[in-house]
């Protein structure tokens, strides 16, 4: 079945870059996203990456996906306290786009 | 565009009582979708539909009846609810590309 990991928690100090780490299982996932979730809110996209690209930049944000290790990742430059939040990573499952297998995200705390 | 909304915001239920989260969008997606979030394990797809008329389950149905009669709006039952059934429950629409766009949650307790 499919299964998501990510580690719990990360702290970066304020100016720092934050590296968020995802593997994954179904190597048929047409697309692996990332989430925010702010306290008390839902989810927020920040960014997607389609399963043959290897990278993709979007400002501060940028997703490297290596398919053969079932990694992707996602940097954040120049890490802001506004930052702070928890980051789900999510993989599409089967052919479809639209059915999601979240992992149980990681909580960022940055640091003043 | 309001994008999803989901009410109520809050809810405490007694264990027995039924009742209907609310849901809609005004994207125009067909594809929409309830989870539910509990700590420690991420979000869970309850049910799932692809287009008005049309629901399926996803991981964690039991409990839980949905039907889609129109495109914007696709409310969540719960039969008769339980303790295991606190949580907070998301809606969530998808666009194109499969970008899932989420409401505000509800948050659900079961006394």
């Amino acid at each position: 079945g499919e299964d998501v990991e990510q580690s719990l928690f990360l702290s970066v100090r304020e100016g720092d870059s934050s590296v968020i780490n995802c593997t994954y299982t179904d190597s048929s996932s047409t697309y692996l996203y990332w989430y925010k979730q702010e306290p008390g809110a839902g989810l927020q996209l920040l960014t997607y990456i389609f399963s043959n690209m290897d990278m993709k930049q979007d400002q501060r944000l940028t997703v490297l996906l290596n398919k053969k290790d079932k990694h992707l990742s996602l940097r954040i430059a120049d890490t802001q306290t506004g930052d702070s939040a928890i980051y789900f990573c999510a993989e599409s499952i089967g052919s479809g786009a639209n059915n999601l297998f979240f992992g149980t995200g990681t909580r960022l705390t940055v640091i003043p | 565009n309001a994008g999803v909304t989901q009410t109520p915001k809050f809810q405490v239920l007694k264990t027995g009582q039924s009742m209907t989260l609310q849901c809609a969008q005004d994207m125009n997606h067909e594809y929409m979708s309830w989870y539910r979030q509990d700590p420690g394990m991420g979000l869970r797809l309850i049910h799932y539909s692809v287009g008005a008329g049309i629901t399926d389950q996803g991981e964690v149905p039991n409990g839980y009846n949905v039907s889609r009669s129109t495109t914007e709006d696709f409310p969540l039952r719960l039969l008769s609810a339980a303790p295991s059934q606190t949580s907070v429950y998301f809606c969530a629409s998808s666009g194109t590309v499969g970008e899932q766009y989420f409401g505000p949650g509800t948050r659900l307790t079961v006394t």
